[in-house]
């Protein structure tokens, strides 16, 4: 356990539903990312919080795609409509700020099937 | 652009025996490297990671070499055990260029055999 929390870990939606996962990341760490994961493949960068504030965002991550972090703690990613193609694993991690780049822990995942 | 590569997709290795996994990597303003063990149906487990001032380092087990010369990544392995069966992937992370992000590989795919 890295001590990053994502919930749930299973997401089977229909096609056109609306949904939401959460993050709950290591207290103390003050960045947060979402990857998508796709079979086969390795994580691929959606997007990045540092304390509340969304800093970068994916090309990958389009309109459908909201994420947040209201309070700097914990953060949800929705995704509206969704359609067969955003099935896939996604994965939240966190780490410290500072100068540099520092090790990035990960949660296990939320893996969403769209039916 | 930014690409990080494998030079093999799996490998296959006997129990107790060496391995060694390799990358390659294109973006030359990388200057942090880390390698990620992931078992199925896991998020990615952080392993060891290597700055760009440096060409070796060792962990329990582990040793990353980084040859910023041709580009290129490895991780040792030592006496692999069966709960080394898994898939890893490098990661870099260009902060020369302002980036917060790591960028991934695909992935290799480590099968230790009895």
């Amino acid at each position: 356990d890295t001590g990053v929390s994502q919930d749930p870990r299973h997401k089977i939606t229909k096609r056109g539903q609306n949904v939401t996962f959460r993050c709950d990341p290591i207290s103390e760490h003050n960045r947060l990312y979402w990857y998508r994961q796709t079979l086969g493949q390795g994580p691929e960068f959606l997007t990045y919080f540092q304390n509340e504030a969304q800093l970068e965002k994916s090309r990958l991550l389009s309109d459908r795609f909201s994420a947040e972090r209201p309070k700097g703690s914990f953060s949800t990613l929705e995704i509206q409509r969704t359609e067969q193609g955003d099935s896939a694993m996604y994965l939240c991690a966190s780490r410290k700020g500072g100068a540099g780049f520092t090790e990035a822990f990960f949660g296990q995942g939320t893996r969403l099937t769209v039916v | 652009g930014e690409s990080v590569g494998l030079h093999l997709p799996t490998l296959s290795v006997q129990e107790g025996d060496n391995s060694i996994i390799n990358c390659a990597y294109s973006n030359s303003a990388s200057d942090y490297f880390i390698w990620y063990k992931q078992e199925s149906g896991k998020g990615p487990q952080f392993i060891i990671d290597i700055r760009s001032n440096m060409d070796k380092r060792q962990g329990q087990r582990v040793t990353v070499l980084l040859n910023k010369t041709v580009k290129h990544l490895s991780l040792q392995i030592a006496a692999t055990q069966p709960g080394d069966s898994a898939v890893y992937f490098c990661a870099e992370n260009p902060l020369r260029q302002g980036a917060q992000k790591l960028v991934f590989g695909q992935g290799t795919r480590l099968t230790i055999n009895p």
